[in-house]
C-alpha cells in the first residue's frame, strides 16, 4: 500500500529553523510535494522534489532521498505568517493521484 | 488568469437534502480532483476527473457520491441524501493534462463548506 508519516504538530519560536519530517512508503514513487495550508484556507503549492537533493525557494527548503524514501521541509527565519499546517503529498507511476499525509500543524511563537 | 473557483463557499444543507457543489477549474486545467477535509485533519482523495471521463472514483463513497465533469460547464460533486457525516470542506484541484508516469502539481480552489444540521 502507500502511506505517509509526517509530525502531527512542530513548535518553533518567530526568526528560527524548523525541520518537517515526511517519510513516505509507496511502489512506483516519482516525486514528493509540500503543501501549506492555512486554518480555513485552501492548500497551496510550495514545493516538488523529483531527484535527490535540496531545492531551495526564498526561506523555504525542500529536501528528498529516495534511497531512504525520505523528505523534509525547511523554513528558515520563521514569521508568525507560517503558522499554518503543512502537508507532504507523493505521487508515483502507479495512479495520477497525489497521497496525502496528515499534515503537520506549525505553531510559532514570538 | 483566474485561479480554480468553487461555489458556494458554504453550504447549509438539513438531513436528507441534496448538495452540489461547483468546481471550475484554471484555464488551461482539464484534470479536476475533489478532497474532502475533516476539521483537523488531513485530505482524503475523493474522484479524479477528466471532461466528460471518471478516471479514478477509489476515494468516494459508493452510495450517494457522485461526480461528474462535463464538456461544457464546471466539474459538480454532488451528494444525496446528505447526513450529519458529510459535514466537511471540500477542496477542487485542478492540474493541466497530466504526463505518463507522473503528476502535475495540482492548484486549489477555496473549498466549500458543507454543513448538514
Amino acid at each position: 500500500g502507500q502511506s505517509l508519516e509526517q509530525p502531527s504538530e512542530v513548535t518553533a519560536v518567530e526568526g528560527a529553523i524548523v525541520q518537517i519530517n515526511c517519510t513516505y512508503q509507496t511502489s512506483g514513487f516519482y516525486g514528493l510535494s509540500w503543501y501549506q495550508q492555512h486554518d480555513g484556507g485552501a492548500p497551496t503549492f510550495l514545493s516538488y522534489n523529483a531527484l535527490d537533493g535540496l531545492e531551495e525557494t526564498g526561506r523555504f527548503s525542500s529536501f528528498l532521498s529516495r534511497s531512504d524514501s525520505y523528505g523534509y521541509l525547511l523554513l528558515q527565519e520563521l514569521q508568525m505568517k507560517d503558522s499554518a499546517s503543512y502537508f507532504c503529498a507523493v505521487s508515483s507511476d502507479s495512479n495520477y493521484q497525489l497521497i496525502w499525509g496528515a499534515g503537520t500543524k506549525l505553531i510559532i511563537k514570538p | 488568469n483566474a485561479g480554480v473557483m468553487q461555489n458556494p463557499r458554504h453550504l447549509v444543507r438539513r438531513r436528507g437534502q441534496e448538495a452540489r457543489l461547483r468546481c471550475s477549474p484554471m484555464k488551461g486545467h482539464s484534470h479536476v480532483y475533489w478532497y474532502r477535509q475533516l476539521p483537523e485533519e488531513g485530505l482524503k482523495f475523493m474522484v479524479y476527473l477528466q471532461k466528460e471521463n471518471i478516471i479514478d472514483e477509489s476515494g468516494m463513497p459508493k452510495e450517494r457520491f457522485s461526480a461528474e465533469f462535463p464538456k461544457e460547464g464546471p466539474s459538480i460533486l454532488r451528494i444525496q441524501q446528505v447526513v450529519r457525516g458529510d459535514s466537511a470542506a471540500y477542496f477542487c484541484a485542478s492540474s493541466p493534462p497530466v504526463a505518463t508516469g507522473g503528476t502535475e502539481t495540482q492548484y486549489f480552489g477555496p473549498g466549500t463548506r458543507l454543513l448538514v444540521l
